[in-house]
Parts: structure tokens; C-alpha cells; sequence
């Protein structure tokens, strides 16, 4: 069965620096998620991705996140300046659609942010 | 906004229990209900959903029932395993793309 894959399990990383999240979403999937999940807290979105341009995200996705599409098959989201508080799970996930409220999300398996 | 609420675990039982988890919402508009479940180790996978009210989900033997009324999607099986601990989610999407999740359940089975 596809399944949605992301690199690393786990990054640590000192404060200040840049650090890229990589997920290969499901092949015939196009619409690319972004959430996290703070040690203790509820999952949140961050951003969704839709034919190469963002098409939602929220009030935690500010200037020092990005996300991008470099190729046919990955999907990375990017931290500038990482700060302590950064530090979380961070999962990625694909739809076949996207625009309705009945259509399934497929997730990965998470990385493990830390930043020291 | 959107927002769900889900019973704080850990909710420990022994094998061939009844389960019930329960989760209830508030939402904009007419969303959809969804259930996923978190294994140790592992990313969240979609256990079973509900798009429209009094549909009932089922997978694996869990099931959840779409209740308009009281605003809730409770899951229940009627004979957990012991590879059912794991941690579940309860999400709604409400057409904007974007799911919104509770703060997951905590599910200890012991033989």
C-alpha cells in the first residue's frame, strides 16, 4: 500500500540555524500538508499545498517557514532560524484532493525536531 | 473556530473490554469526522470516518457514529486487544483543507 515517507526520524539542530524537512508524499496525491505536534499538545496545522503555491496556512506559519516542491515526488518544508520552541513533531501528509471537508489525509511517520 | 475535545487518558483496560473514547466538537458548517490512531513508533493513520450525520464509521472493529445532535463522534469497540494500545486522535474537517484534532487519547490493553 503507498504510504507517505519523511527524512529525517529525527534532527537535532542548535538555535539559529536552518533546517529542511523532506516527505515524499503518495504518487498520485496533490494537495501536501504540513503539521505539528508539540510534546504534550494537539496536532496543528501549519500549511497545505496545492499545483506548486501554498493554499492555506495558519498563524504559526510566519516568515521563517517555507515549504516547497523541488521536484516531481518531494515536499520540504523549510525552518530558517530555528527557535527553542520549534522543537516538536512535524508530520507530513497528502490527499488526492483537497478541497472538501470528506477527503482523507494520508500522514507519515513524523520527524522529531530538537533544537538545543 | 473549529475545535475538538477528547477524554484525557491513559484509558487502561484489560483484553476483551468494552471501549469507548469520547469526542466531541464544534465546527462551522457541515464537517467531516474522522478517527486516527498513532501506534507506537508510527505516524498517524486513519482509522475510520464519517461525512455526513448518523453515518457510522467502522475498521478493525472500532466504530463511531456521526451525532449531529450532540455534537459528537464517540469510538467504541467491543473487545479491545492488547495491539490496540496506541494513542487516538479524533480530527473534523469542515472544507478548508485542514484538519482539526483533539489532544489524542492514551489506550493501554493489558492481558
Amino acid at each position: 500500500e503507498p504510504e507517505v515517507t519523511q527524512t529525517p526520524s529525527h534532527q537535532v539542530t542548535q538555535m539559529g540555524q536552518e533546517v529542511i524537512l523532506r516527505c515524499v508524499p503518495i504518487s498520485n496525491h496533490l494537495y501536501f500538508y504540513w503539521y505539528r505536534q508539540i510534546l504534550g499538545q494537539k496536532v496543528e496545522f501549519l500549511v497545505s499545498f496545492y499545483n506548486n503555491e501554498i493554499s492555506e496556512k495558519s498563524e504559526i506559519f510566519d516568515d521563517q517557514f517555507s515549504v516547497e516542491r523541488p521536484d516531481g515526488s518531494n515536499f520540504t518544508l523549510k525552518i530558517r532560524s530555528t527557535k527553542l520552541e520549534d522543537s516538536a513533531m512535524y508530520f507530513c501528509a497528502s490527499s488526492e484532493a483537497g478541497a472538501r471537508a470528506t477527503d482523507t489525509q494520508y500522514f507519515g511517520p513524523g520527524t522529531r525536531l530538537t533544537v538545543l | 473556530g473549529n475545535s475538538v475535545t477528547q477524554m484525557e487518558g491513559p484509558v487502561t483496560l484489560s483484553e476483551e473490554a468494552f471501549l469507548t473514547i469520547n469526542c466531541t466538537y464544534t465546527a462551522t458548517g457541515y464537517p467531516s469526522l474522522f478517527w486516527y490512531v498513532q501506534y507506537p513508533g508510527e505516524g498517524l493513520q486513519l482509522l475510520l470516518k464519517a461525512t455526513k450525520a448518523d453515518d457510522k464509521g467502522s475498521n478493525k472493529g472500532f466504530e463511531a457514529t456521526y451525532r449531529k445532535e450532540t455534537t459528537s463522534f464517540h469510538l467504541e469497540k467491543g473487545s479491545v486487544q492488547v495491539s490496540d494500545s496506541a494513542v487516538y486522535f479524533c480530527a473534523l474537517n469542515s472544507g478548508y483543507s485542514t484538519l482539526t484534532f483533539g489532544k489524542g487519547t492514551m489506550l493501554l490493553v493489558s492481558p
